[in-house]
Protein backbone atom coordinates (compact mmCIF):
# COMPACT_ATOMS: atom_id res chain seq x y z
CA UNK A 1 0.00 0.00 0.00
CA UNK A 2 1.63 3.43 -1.12
CA UNK A 3 1.65 6.23 1.51
CA UNK A 4 2.73 9.65 2.02
CA UNK A 5 4.18 11.28 4.97
CA UNK A 6 4.81 15.12 4.71
CA UNK A 7 6.10 17.36 6.75
CA UNK A 8 7.51 20.73 7.33
CA UNK A 9 7.53 23.99 9.03
CA UNK A 10 3.68 25.26 10.12
CA UNK A 11 4.18 28.81 10.99
CA UNK A 12 6.40 31.38 9.06
CA UNK A 13 7.20 35.52 8.71
CA UNK A 14 7.17 37.19 5.64
CA UNK A 15 9.90 37.12 3.71
CA UNK A 16 10.92 33.32 4.69
CA UNK A 17 11.25 30.12 2.95
CA UNK A 18 8.65 27.81 3.21
CA UNK A 19 10.59 23.76 3.00
CA UNK A 20 8.21 21.02 2.98
CA UNK A 21 9.42 17.19 2.56
CA UNK A 22 7.18 14.30 1.41
CA UNK A 23 8.20 10.98 2.15
CA UNK A 24 7.12 7.48 -0.18
CA UNK A 25 5.98 4.38 1.39
CA UNK A 26 5.70 1.31 -0.40
CA UNK A 27 5.86 2.07 -3.95
CA UNK A 28 8.60 2.10 -6.58
CA UNK A 29 9.39 6.23 -6.62
CA UNK A 30 10.12 5.88 -10.47
CA UNK A 31 7.22 5.77 -13.27
CA UNK A 32 5.77 8.52 -11.72
CA UNK A 33 5.10 12.62 -11.10
CA UNK A 34 5.29 13.80 -7.43
CA UNK A 35 3.46 16.82 -6.91
CA UNK A 36 2.85 19.99 -4.54
CA UNK A 37 -1.07 21.34 -4.17
CA UNK A 38 -1.92 24.17 -1.89
CA UNK A 39 -5.32 25.18 -0.55
CA UNK A 40 -5.78 28.53 1.00
CA UNK A 41 -8.33 28.47 4.19
CA UNK A 42 -12.02 28.48 2.95
CA UNK A 43 -11.16 28.35 -1.01
CA UNK A 44 -10.23 25.46 -4.01
CA UNK A 45 -6.94 23.43 -4.91
CA UNK A 46 -3.81 25.00 -6.61
CA UNK A 47 -1.25 22.93 -8.27
CA UNK A 48 2.14 24.21 -8.10
CA UNK A 49 4.68 21.90 -9.60
CA UNK A 50 5.83 18.49 -9.96
CA UNK A 51 8.92 16.66 -10.29
CA UNK A 52 9.78 12.90 -12.24
CA UNK A 53 12.25 10.58 -10.70
CA UNK A 54 14.89 12.02 -12.94
CA UNK A 55 14.05 15.70 -11.63
CA UNK A 56 11.82 16.52 -15.20
CA UNK A 57 9.75 19.88 -13.52
CA UNK A 58 7.09 21.83 -14.56
CA UNK A 59 5.66 24.58 -12.24
CA UNK A 60 2.62 26.52 -11.98
CA UNK A 61 3.52 29.62 -14.07
CA UNK A 62 2.92 32.44 -11.40
CA UNK A 63 4.96 30.59 -8.81
CA UNK A 64 7.70 29.61 -10.69
CA UNK A 65 10.46 31.95 -9.53
CA UNK A 66 9.69 31.18 -6.11
CA UNK A 67 9.74 27.81 -6.17
CA UNK A 68 11.91 24.68 -6.06
CA UNK A 69 11.22 21.27 -6.08
CA UNK A 70 13.50 18.45 -5.95
CA UNK A 71 13.71 15.04 -5.58
CA UNK A 72 15.75 12.38 -3.59
CA UNK A 73 15.62 8.95 -5.38
CA UNK A 74 17.97 7.71 -2.69
CA UNK A 75 15.64 8.10 0.15
CA UNK A 76 12.28 8.44 -2.13
CA UNK A 77 11.62 11.68 -0.73
CA UNK A 78 10.60 15.02 -2.54
CA UNK A 79 10.61 18.45 -1.31
CA UNK A 80 9.20 21.72 -2.16
CA UNK A 81 10.55 25.30 -1.31
CA UNK A 82 9.14 28.61 -1.98
CA UNK A 83 11.30 31.73 -0.90
CA UNK A 84 10.10 35.06 0.32
CA UNK A 85 6.63 34.28 1.34
CA UNK A 86 3.80 36.54 1.80
CA UNK A 87 0.46 36.22 4.08
CA UNK A 88 -0.97 35.13 0.68
CA UNK A 89 0.94 31.56 0.67
CA UNK A 90 -0.77 30.67 3.96
CA UNK A 91 -2.06 27.57 3.08
CA UNK A 92 -3.03 23.91 3.51
CA UNK A 93 -0.14 21.80 1.68
CA UNK A 94 -0.37 18.61 0.15
CA UNK A 95 2.47 16.19 -2.11
CA UNK A 96 0.70 14.06 -4.39
CA UNK A 97 1.65 11.27 -6.59
CA UNK A 98 0.53 11.38 -10.03
CA UNK A 99 0.64 8.26 -12.09
CA UNK A 100 0.06 7.37 -16.17
CA UNK A 101 -3.03 9.14 -16.61
CA UNK A 102 -4.10 7.81 -13.43
CA UNK A 103 -4.26 10.77 -11.41
CA UNK A 104 -3.38 11.55 -8.28
CA UNK A 105 -4.43 8.43 -6.62
CA UNK A 106 -2.28 8.65 -3.57
CA UNK A 107 -2.03 12.11 -1.14
CA UNK A 108 0.05 12.84 1.80
CA UNK A 109 -2.01 14.22 5.21
CA UNK A 110 -1.21 17.57 4.54
CA UNK A 111 0.71 20.59 6.11
CA UNK A 112 -0.94 23.98 7.44
CA UNK A 113 1.62 26.56 6.22
CA UNK A 114 0.67 30.00 7.97
CA UNK A 115 2.63 33.27 7.22
CA UNK A 116 2.47 35.63 9.88
CA UNK A 117 4.69 38.23 11.36
CA UNK B 1 -7.01 32.15 -10.90
CA UNK B 2 -8.22 28.52 -12.34
CA UNK B 3 -8.63 27.97 -15.92
CA UNK B 4 -11.52 25.69 -15.36
CA UNK B 5 -14.66 27.01 -13.92
CA UNK B 6 -17.33 24.89 -12.23
CA UNK B 7 -20.71 25.94 -10.35
CA UNK B 8 -19.95 26.93 -6.49
CA UNK B 9 -23.02 24.97 -5.54
CA UNK B 10 -25.31 21.97 -6.16
CA UNK B 11 -27.74 20.33 -4.31
CA UNK B 12 -30.60 17.76 -4.21
CA UNK B 13 -32.45 15.26 -1.88
CA UNK B 14 -31.19 11.86 -1.03
CA UNK B 15 -31.77 9.25 -3.68
CA UNK B 16 -31.77 12.41 -6.81
CA UNK B 17 -29.22 12.69 -9.35
CA UNK B 18 -26.49 15.68 -9.40
CA UNK B 19 -24.76 16.95 -12.34
CA UNK B 20 -21.63 19.33 -12.15
CA UNK B 21 -20.23 20.81 -14.61
CA UNK B 22 -16.47 21.94 -15.52
CA UNK B 23 -16.05 24.23 -18.23
CA UNK B 24 -12.47 24.66 -20.43
CA UNK B 25 -10.54 25.74 -23.77
CA UNK B 26 -8.70 23.81 -26.18
CA UNK B 27 -5.58 24.12 -24.69
CA UNK B 28 -7.14 21.75 -21.44
CA UNK B 29 -10.24 19.65 -21.56
CA UNK B 30 -10.44 20.14 -25.23
CA UNK B 31 -7.01 18.04 -25.91
CA UNK B 32 -6.34 16.20 -22.21
CA UNK B 33 -7.69 14.14 -20.42
CA UNK B 34 -10.30 15.18 -16.89
CA UNK B 35 -10.19 13.78 -13.80
CA UNK B 36 -12.53 14.38 -10.57
CA UNK B 37 -11.60 14.67 -7.01
CA UNK B 38 -14.08 14.37 -3.89
CA UNK B 39 -12.53 16.51 -0.78
CA UNK B 40 -14.94 15.69 2.20
CA UNK B 41 -14.39 18.37 4.94
CA UNK B 42 -10.96 18.43 6.61
CA UNK B 43 -9.46 15.64 4.55
CA UNK B 44 -7.11 15.65 1.37
CA UNK B 45 -9.25 15.39 -1.65
CA UNK B 46 -9.38 11.55 -3.11
CA UNK B 47 -9.57 10.64 -6.70
CA UNK B 48 -13.04 9.71 -8.09
CA UNK B 49 -12.68 9.92 -11.29
CA UNK B 50 -9.85 9.13 -14.05
CA UNK B 51 -8.88 9.39 -17.86
CA UNK B 52 -12.70 11.15 -18.63
CA UNK B 53 -15.04 8.25 -17.23
CA UNK B 54 -12.83 5.42 -15.03
CA UNK B 55 -13.53 4.57 -11.78
CA UNK B 56 -10.60 3.97 -9.01
CA UNK B 57 -11.03 0.34 -7.55
CA UNK B 58 -13.26 1.29 -4.40
CA UNK B 59 -15.10 4.17 -6.16
CA UNK B 60 -19.23 3.29 -6.54
CA UNK B 61 -20.74 3.34 -9.59
CA UNK B 62 -23.16 6.00 -8.82
CA UNK B 63 -20.47 8.50 -9.70
CA UNK B 64 -19.70 8.88 -13.43
CA UNK B 65 -17.91 10.78 -15.36
CA UNK B 66 -17.65 11.93 -19.02
CA UNK B 67 -16.39 14.74 -21.46
CA UNK B 68 -17.52 16.41 -24.74
CA UNK B 69 -15.23 19.06 -26.59
CA UNK B 70 -14.37 21.46 -24.18
CA UNK B 71 -16.38 20.79 -21.18
CA UNK B 72 -16.97 17.80 -18.91
CA UNK B 73 -19.35 16.41 -16.13
CA UNK B 74 -19.62 14.43 -13.06
CA UNK B 75 -22.63 12.59 -12.39
CA UNK B 76 -23.55 11.54 -8.80
CA UNK B 77 -26.86 9.10 -8.80
CA UNK B 78 -28.55 8.12 -5.83
CA UNK B 79 -27.41 11.05 -3.54
CA UNK B 80 -26.66 10.05 -0.34
CA UNK B 81 -25.66 11.96 2.86
CA UNK B 82 -21.97 10.87 2.83
CA UNK B 83 -21.85 12.48 -0.72
CA UNK B 84 -21.76 15.77 0.92
CA UNK B 85 -18.27 17.09 -0.01
CA UNK B 86 -16.41 19.64 -2.61
CA UNK B 87 -15.50 18.25 -5.74
CA UNK B 88 -13.16 19.48 -8.24
CA UNK B 89 -11.99 18.78 -11.48
CA UNK B 90 -8.33 18.71 -13.03
CA UNK B 91 -6.56 18.12 -15.94
CA UNK B 92 -3.44 19.25 -17.93
CA UNK B 93 -3.37 22.66 -19.98
CA UNK B 94 -1.01 23.01 -23.34
CA UNK B 95 -0.75 26.52 -22.66
CA UNK B 96 0.53 26.75 -19.73
CA UNK B 97 2.53 23.12 -19.34
CA UNK B 98 0.90 22.40 -16.11
CA UNK B 99 -2.01 20.81 -14.18
CA UNK B 100 -5.29 22.81 -13.51
CA UNK B 101 -7.71 22.37 -10.96
CA UNK B 102 -11.52 24.20 -11.30
CA UNK B 103 -12.79 26.29 -9.03
CA UNK B 104 -14.74 23.85 -7.09
CA UNK B 105 -18.33 22.75 -6.22
CA UNK B 106 -19.82 22.10 -3.06
CA UNK B 107 -22.34 19.25 -3.27
CA UNK B 108 -25.25 19.58 -0.52
CA UNK B 109 -27.80 16.86 0.20
CA UNK B 110 -30.66 18.57 1.23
Amino acid sequence: QVQLQQWGAGLLKPSETLSLTCAVYGGSFSGYYWSWIRQPPGKGLEWIAEVDHSGSISYDPSLKSRVTISVDTSKNQFSLKVSSVTAADTAMYYCARWGGGSGMAYWGQGTLVTVSS
Amino acid sequence: HSVLAQPPSASGTPGQRVIISCSGGTSNIGSNFVYWYQQLPGTAPKLLIYRNNQRPSGVPDRFSGSKSGTSASLAISGLRSEDEADYYCATWDDSLSGRVFGTGTKVTVL
